[in-house]
């Protein structure tokens, strides 16, 4: 069975600061990753996915993630983070061997960036 | 490109009514995915359709039901409503392939808030 963890609620950060979410995934097949950012009375955003090639995965406005298989993770970053980078994160998996569209989210991670 | 479009946007049901619910994807797309956002269950899938069959289903009761239409569109009802069922209902678009594996991210529409009371 597939299964995202994302094993904080929140992560506070001061603006200006290195931010990182924390996500592992299990599947069974080739793990197809992604992030996603949802801000308040919205749909979710895309920001960035990894599916095969280099381990390190850049995407939108200024967010990357590192793809680690032995420890089954795929966290998100950024070298300085922003007021406006708060918002509720969600990393989520697909199974790549599988033909299906079906994406397993995580809970979700509440940024807090203060100024 | 016009991004997903939902609607509408917020709806208010009684318990036992029934909902219908309608997505329109980006143009292009033909994959189409519904997902049920609660506080307690966090983002569920509910089904998936391309070129208008239902390629993956969720685990959800009979009462949710979806469809889509020759243009993509997709809609999805819930009958006999619960109180359980308010939520924020997303639509996802994305450009799937119709074998083989797929890489495509999805691409969300802003939901549905579906209330019932």
């Amino acid at each position: 069975a597939q299964s995202v963890a994302q094993p904080e609620d929140q992560v506070n950060v001061a603006e200006g600061n290195p931010l990182t979410v924390k996500c592992t995934y299990s599947v069974s097949g080739n793990p197809y990753l992604f992030w996603y950012v949802q801000y308040p009375n919205r749909g979710l955003q895309f920001l960035l996915k990894y599916i095969t090639g280099d381990n390190l995965v850049k995407g939108s406005y200024g967010f990357e993630a590192e793809f680690n298989k032995s420890q089954t993770s795929f966290h998100l970053k950024k070298p300085s983070a922003l007021v406006s980078d708060s918002a509720l994160y969600f990393c989520a998996v697909r199974d790549g061997s599988s033909n299906t569209g079906k994406l397993i989210f995580g809970q979700g991670t509440t940024l807090q960036v203060k100024p | 490109k016009a991004g997903v479009t939902q609607t509408p946007r917020y709806l208010i049901k009684t318990r036992g009514q029934q909902v219908t619910l309608s997505c329109s994807p980006i143009s292009g797309h033909r994959s189409v995915s519904w997902y049920q956002q609660t506080p307690g269950q966090g983002l569920q899938f509910l089904f998936e359709y391309f070129s208008e069959t239902q390629r993956n289903k969720g685990n959800f009761p009979g009462r949710f039901s979806g469809r889509q239409f020759s243009n993509s569109r997709s809609e999805m009802n819930v009958s006999t409503l619960e109180l359980g069922d308010s939520a924020l209902y997303l639509c996802a678009s994305s450009l799937a392939a119709a074998t083989g594996l797929s890489s495509y991210e999805q691409y969300f529409g802003p939901g549905t808030r579906l209330t019932v009371t």
